[in-house]
């Protein structure tokens, strides 16, 4: 069965950075398009980035747009998120999300939480 | 980017009746292939959502036949036939039809 598990999060000062990973497993991963969505404390769902199979394709959320990359290794079926000039408003929850499909999101991880705070 | 505007924001229901949750979205949704890449999902308190419905009306493996999903254009619609304890939490609109992919407010449901 798909599996996917984030990691990485932990607490962070505004202006730093952090890499969020997650490693997948059940599907071949390099043909599936990764997105990342987070979600603030109590707040709703906001997605943010996208990597095509190959990784010639990625997109960003304005947001993030300038700050965060996304990446992936498909030897190692995992798929990162380099966050710099981490602000407190990245505050959140970070899921790691794919389907089979590039509009799909049925799988999603457990989560890794990032806390920007002094 | 298109506005997903869900409501009601807040939904308490009897366990055994029905209840409705709709979805208006700013722009249309269907996609160059023809289909219309609209998403329901629920969320219970600490855990990462859960797809329901996908492409308006199709429900995901595994999900209740309670469940069922209707629309087209911009209104869209989720009802539970008869509302169970386990169908408690925030359900939320998503379109994958544009980028970015855009969230509804979510709706949060409890038993009365």
């Amino acid at each position: 069965q798909v599996q996917l598990v984030e990691s990485g999060g932990g607490l962070v000062k505004p202006g730093g950075c952090l890499r969020l990973s997650c490693a997948a497993s059940g599907f071949t991963f390099s043909d599936y398009y990764m997105s990342w969505i987070r979600q603030a404390p109590g707040k709703g769902l906001e997605w943010l980035s996208y990597i095509s199979g190959g990784s010639s394709s990625t997109n960003y959320a304005d947001s993030v747009k300038g700050r965060f990359t996304i990446s992936r290794d498909n030897a190692k079926d995992s798929l990162y998120l380099q966050m710099n000039s981490l602000r407190v408003e990245d505050t959140a929850v970070y899921y790691c999300v794919t389907g089979p499909q590039i509009r799909d999101a049925n799988y999603w991880g457990q989560g890794a939480l990032v806390t920007v705070s002094s | 980017d298109v506005v997903m505007t869900q409501s009601p924001l807040s939904l308490p229901v009897t366990l055994g009746q029905p209840a409705s949750i709709s979805c208006r979205s700013s722009q249309g949704l269907v996609y160059s292939d023809g289909n219309t890449y609209f998403n329901w999902f629920h969320q219970r308190p600490g855990q990462s959502p859960r797809r329901l419905i996908y492409r308006v009306s199709n429900r995901d493996s595994g999900v209740p036949d309670r469940f069922s999903g209707s629309g087209s254009g911009t209104d869209f619609t989720l009802k539970i036939s008869r509302v169970e304890a386990e169908d408690v939490g925030v359900y939320y609109c998503v379109q994958t039809t544009h980028w970015p992919w855009t969230f509804g407010q979510g709706t949060k449901v409890e038993i009365k």
